[in-house]
């Protein structure tokens, strides 16, 4: 069985100053990881993938991740934080059965950026 | 926009009500997908249709009923729900073989 853990359920940070959002995972084998962006009353928009091409990922809106395997991390950064980056976030891992995946969800992390 | 969209946005009804919420997808997937968001609470999968048949029911009581007349459309049927059915309902679509999973901006559902 596979499993995602967002160790903070509430991050804040200014404006300007780097983002940090923390997640480790579970998974009985190589997953492939996202990381999903929720803006108030939105859908999920995806911000990223880790699919073992490359353990530093790029996204979107200047976020990205690194894939530690050995620390079963998948940690969201982003250098400097902008006041539209207030959201909540989740970390997914995924099981593709089949032909239709299967995510797991972590409990979210609500980002705030205060001036 | 993701291409998926859902209707309606919001939604009240109450426990002896039926109401039907819809998915469209116009991204060409074949995949559709079900979720339940409360609060507090992670994602929970409720149900999965690939190429129109159902592959997974994640436990989901009866009174509701997914239905997928083709790959680009996904409803959930609601009926005699509860106060605790009240939540964020999102659908989703993927291409066949794939796990990139694209969200709809979901239907805030209200049971009274």
């Amino acid at each position: 069985a596979q499993s995602v853990t967002q160790l903070d359920s509430h991050v804040s940070v200014s404006e300007g100053t780097p983002v940090l959002l923390r997640c480790n995972y579970s998974s009985s084998y190589s997953p492939s990881l996202f990381w999903y962006v929720q803006h108030p009353n939105k859908g999920l928009q995806l911000l990223l993938k880790y699919t073992s091409a490359a353990t530093l990922v790029k996204g979107i809106n200047g976020f990205e991740a690194e894939f530690k395997k050995s620390e079963t991390s998948f940690h969201l950064t982003k250098p400097s934080a902008h006041m539209s980056d207030a959201a909540e976030y989740f970390c997914v891992v995924s099981d593709l059965a089949g032909t239709a995946s299967k995510l797991t969800f972590g409990t979210g992390t609500r980002l705030q950026v205060t001036l | 926009e993701t291409g998926v969209t859902q209707t309606p946005r919001h939604l009240v009804m109450g426990m002896t009500n039926k109401k039907s919420l819809k998915c469209e997808q116009h991204l060409g997937h074949n995949a559709m997908y079900w979720y339940k968001q409360s609060a507090k609470k992670p994602l929970e999968l409720m149900f999965v249709y690939n190429f129109k048949e159902q592959t997974e029911n994640n436990s989901v009581p009866s009174r509701f009923s997914p239905e997928c007349p083709n790959s680009s459309h996904l409803f959930l049927h609601l009926h005699t729900l509860q106060p605790e059915d009240s939540a964020l309902y999102l659908c989703a679509s993927s291409p066949s073989g794939t796990d990139t999973q694209y969200f709809g901006p979901g239907t805030r559902l209200t049971v009274l």
